[in-house]
């Protein structure tokens, strides 16, 4: 497979539960990102990770954790999120963080009830 | 902070109509420019890139940008759209030797056929 994969590609879940969204790139690269799209409002960056080291975590609360055990995965942790969380989550990877294009994976429809 | 403004929410078009979306930013140093579009259920997909050099730069598919320094600009433009071409659209900023991408809220265009 090649490219950003992004799993699962819908996720319904409750205020009180936990759970994961995994993303993987298949392209050699060295940074990962994750964003979230929320409706009428820009791609908003929430967390960038170079050679899996979190070099930006851009004011996100800490409900969401992510996690990169290596440079070709990229988690995001998710516990106690609120209804205003529910969004389109998509990550993406880069040669490297600085002068390179990102792509992007499919995204994870999150809704939290 | 960086803003990336694109001035049109929803374009509609005719198929053989000309196509140029408007992107201005804040940022008053040296930029990466980009445009990302996004097909119906599809992920984002790099148009096209501006780094440095020639300031009319072109991508696939028959667009091309034109970087105006002076204007902070970056607008994107097709001589003649296709039905295919409905999707959104996104222009995104990032300061030179930055690792943060900046998006604009995205234009909707459709083609009517």
């Amino acid at each position: 497979e090649t490219g950003v994969t992004q799993t699962p590609r819908h996720l319904v879940m409750g205020m009180t539960n936990k759970k994961s969204l995994k993303c993987e790139q298949h392209l050699g690269h060295n940074a990962m990102y994750w964003y979230k799209q929320s409706a009428k409002k820009p791609l908003e960056l929430m967390f960038v990770y170079s050679l899996e080291e979190r070099v930006e975590n851009n004011s996100v609360p800490s409900r969401f954790s992510p996690e990169c055990p290596n440079s070709s995965h990229l988690f995001l942790h998710l516990h106690t999120l609120q209804p205003e969380d529910s969004a389109l989550y998509l990550c993406a990877s880069s040669l490297s963080q600085f002068m390179y294009e990102q792509f992007f994976g499919p995204g994870t429809r999150l809704t939290v009830l | 902070a960086q803003s990336v403004s694109q001035h049109n929410h929803h374009v509609i078009l005719s198929e053989a109509a000309s196509l140029e979306l408007g992107c201005n930013y804040s940022y008053g140093g040296t930029v990466n420019l980009f445009w990302y579009v996004q097909y119906p259920g599809q992920h984002l997909q790099l148009l096209l890139k501006y780094f440095s050099g020639d300031p009319l730069v072109k991508g696939i598919k028959g667009f091309e940008a034109e970087f105006i320094k002076s204007k902070f600009s970056f607008n994107l433009r097709k001589p003649s759209v296709q039905w295919s071409d409905t999707a959104e659209y996104f222009c995104a900023v990032r300061r030179e030797y930055g690792n943060k991408l900046v998006f604009g809220a995205g234009t909707i265009l459709r083609v009517k056929s």
